[in-house]
């Protein structure tokens, strides 16, 4: 069965700091990676989809990056805001016949960026 | 807009009864997903559908139920039999591998 980690599972950081988010699974036969973002008490964002043929993806100040061959992802966020404090979950999805790509998520990092 | 909405927000289940989360989306999408989250627990998938009519267990359905009458609606029942419901529970609709989330239910037993 897929096992999803992700490392720091918290992290405080000031303002302005750049920093990384690591992810890694155990079965690299995926079909791609996910990153999301998760409010307290509301649902998932799609921050970036990183597909298994691809190596990074950026979107803004946000950039992913994925090694299948050695299991690991890692989000990296420049210049953090104080806005960009919430929890961050990593996905990977693999292609099933009953199923279709569900999804197997991380435990996910609580991000604190202090003013 | 096209999206997911799930309600109720917040649903307070007494012991021994069953109850039933909404979700519907009108982005039509195929495949709807239920998950449930729980503190230092992650997501994990409780059922799946992939079509109308259609739907299949996740790691975790004991205690639940679902039908898929509609390919916009996918409405989960909480029933008895779960013996720990209280949770976060998160609706998904999906069109090949690209995602979309409901708002959630906070559900609590009391």
């Amino acid at each position: 069965k897929q096992e999803v980690t992700q490392i720091p599972a918290a992290l405080s950081v000031p303002e302005g700091e750049n920093l990384v988010l690591n992810c890694s699974f155990t079965d690299s036969a995926i079909y791609n990676l996910q990153w999301f973002r998760q409010d307290p008490g509301k649902g998932l964002t799609s921050l970036l989809l990183i597909q298994s043929s691809q190596r990074e993806q950026t979107s803004g100040r946000l950039n992913a990056s994925l090694d299948k061959s050695s299991g690991r992802s890692t989000l990296y966020i420049a210049a953090s805001q104080p806005g960009d404090s919430a929890t961050y979950l990593c996905a990977v999805s693999v292609m099933n016949s009953n199923s279709g790509y569900a999804l197997n998520f991380g435990k996910g990092t609580s991000l604190l960026v202090t003013p | 807009d096209g999206g997911i909405t799930q309600s109720p927000k917040y649903l307070f289940r007494k012991e021994g009864q069953n109850v039933t989360l909404s979700c519907e989306q009108n982005l039509n999408h195929d495949a709807m997903y239920w998950y449930r989250q729980d503190p230092g627990q992650g997501l994990r998938l409780i059922y799946y559908s992939q079509i109308v009519n259609d739907f299949q267990k996740g790691d975790i359905a004991e205690g639940y139920s679902v039908s898929r009458e509609k390919k916009e609606s996918f409405p989960l029942t909480v029933t008895s039999a779960q013996k720990n419901p209280t949770a976060f529970y998160l609706c998904a609709s999906s069109i090949g591998t690209g995602y979309t989330f409901g708002s959630g239910t906070r559900l609590t037993v009391v």
